[in-house]
């Protein structure tokens, strides 16, 4: 299957800072990327849906000034975490998927693991 | 509305055993897909196994099978000759592509091979 990456596989930071992750399409052109927050023993949660060239669409609950998501390229989508705190440390999963892929072409990174102190 | 239920938080079996994880699923479209997906202790989504639901024929990949009852909106993995590295979360999931297309996950269930 294609591959998709994601940097950095972890980050520290302090309460009130912004981490930015990225998410790539190594092999072929995203034109959708998903972001999933995963809580510790707990299942993946959609957060946004990310189209190449236009605005995200946040799920319920999900704020959109505080998670900003950016999908410049059809190689690169990037979520950013502002002014983050101790409640926002999850993992952080994105996937990948081409507009005309069938249900089963849909591939995801390996996560980012997000700890704010 | 679209939900997918895993009721078995935890599971046991005895290795070279086969292991059933159960799945059930809800939804108004008529098209969608179910996987099956393997999380270990890395956190990296492994992809296993996907059944179509126009497919008549129950999904098969190695040790992998996709017990796929559409009538009852089951789709449970079997896992034959279970190994020790099978130890790990087993999730389900749904895709549909009704107004965009979305993939939601069951809660999961932890498997654990003994010796």
């Amino acid at each position: 299957g294609a591959v998709v990456s994601q940097h950095p596989s972890w980050v520290i930071c302090k309460s009130g800072t912004s981490v930015k992750i990225e998410c790539r399409s190594l092999d072929f052109q995203a034109t959708t990327m998903f972001w999933y927050r995963q809580f510790p023993k707990q299942s993946l949660m959609l957060m946004a849906t990310s189209n190449e060239g236009s605005k995200a669409t946040y799920e319920q609950g999900v704020e959109k000034d505080k998670f900003l998501i950016n999908h410049a390229s059809l190689t690169l989508s990037t979520l950013t975490v502002t002014s983050a705190h101790p409640e926002d440390s999850s993992f952080y999963i994105c996937s990948a998927r081409e507009v005309t892929s069938g249900h089963n072409e849909q591939f995801f990174g390996p996560g980012t693991r997000l700890t704010v102190l | 509305a679209q939900k997918i239920t895993q009721t078995q938080p935890g599971m046991f079996v005895q290795e070279k055993e086969a292991v059933t994880l159960d799945c059930t699923y809800d939804t108004s479209d008529q098209s969608y897909g179910l996987f099956w997906y393997k999380q270990p202790s890395s956190g990296e989504m492994i992809f296993l196994i996907y059944q179509g639901s126009y497919d008549e024929q129950n999904a098969t990949e190695g040790r992998y099978s996709l017990n796929f009852q559409k009538a009852r909106k089951s789709a449970n993995l079997v896992i034959s000759a279970s190994q020790l590295g099978d130890s790990a979360m087993y999730f389900c999931a749904m895709s549909w592509n009704t107004g965009g297309f979305k993939t939601i996950f069951g809660a999961g269930t932890r498997l654990f091979v003994k010796a």
